[in-house]
């Protein structure tokens, strides 16, 4: 099956930096891609929608100027937590859409300290 | 909108036994309606989907679920357990074709010998 790869899958950095994580359709061109956190032994909660070439779609509550997304390519979309604190810190999961599939990457776990 | 309940954050069964994972939905829309698998620290995989086509759905490793619309439920069964479906469950629902899924808070199987 069409394979979404998320970089990094682990990334510790200090309170105060900016983090970003890629998430990359390998073998497929993905119309949508979206981006969920999911907290320890939690569900995941859908942060913000992203469409290649326009702005990113966010659910209430979440801070689009902390959770900066970029969606530049067909097969490449970027979440950068802004100024991290440690309540930040959470597994970061995207998934990217094709027609009716939709496919999920590994997971970036951040961890802010 | 659209919401799941998983009834049951934990369930234990023993090898070979009937697996039951339940799952209700509420939609203003004919739901399109998804069970997910996810290891630790990993991302989730795709079990099966109903996208309004047949109500008895089959999906990957034996397991199976019936949409029924009378109930609102979407219940995941698998007839006889194995050590390797020990792991966390979500049941997941979108509007008819949009793919923004809303996540249950999932369901922790465990296996015993």
């Amino acid at each position: 099956g069409a394979v979404v790869s998320q970089h990094p899958s682990w990334v510790i950095c200090k309170s105060g930096t900016s983090v970003k994580i890629e998430c990359r359709s390998l073998d497929f061109q993905a119309t949508t891609m979206f981006w969920y956190r999911q907290f320890p032994k939690q569900s995941l909660m859908l942060m913000a929608t992203s469409n290649e070439g326009s702005k990113a779609t966010y659910e209430q509550g979440v801070e689009k100027d902390k959770f900066l997304i970029n969606h530049a390519s067909l097969t490449l979309s970027t979440l950068t937590v802004t100024s991290a604190h440690p309540e930040d810190s959470s597994f970061y999961i995207c998934s990217a859409r094709v027609g009716g599939a939709l496919f999920f990457g590994e997971g970036s776990r951040l961890t802010v300290l | 909108a659209q919401s799941v309940t998983q009834l049951g954050s934990h369930v234990s069964v023993s090898e070979g036994a009937l697996v039951l994972l339940r799952c209700n939905y509420s939609s203003s829309v004919p739901p399109y309606l998804f069970w997910y698998v996810q290891y630790p620290n990993q991302g989730l995989q795709l079990l099966l989907k109903y996208t309004s086509a047949a109500t008895l759905v089959k999906g990957i490793n034996g397991f199976e679920a019936e949409f029924k619309k009378s109930e609102t439920s979407f219940h995941l069964t698998k007839p006889s357990a194995h050590m390797s479906d020990a792991a966390e469950y979500f049941c997941a629902v979108s509007g008819s074709n949009d793919y923004k899924l809303s996540f249950g808070a999932g369901t922790t199987v465990t296996v015993r010998a």
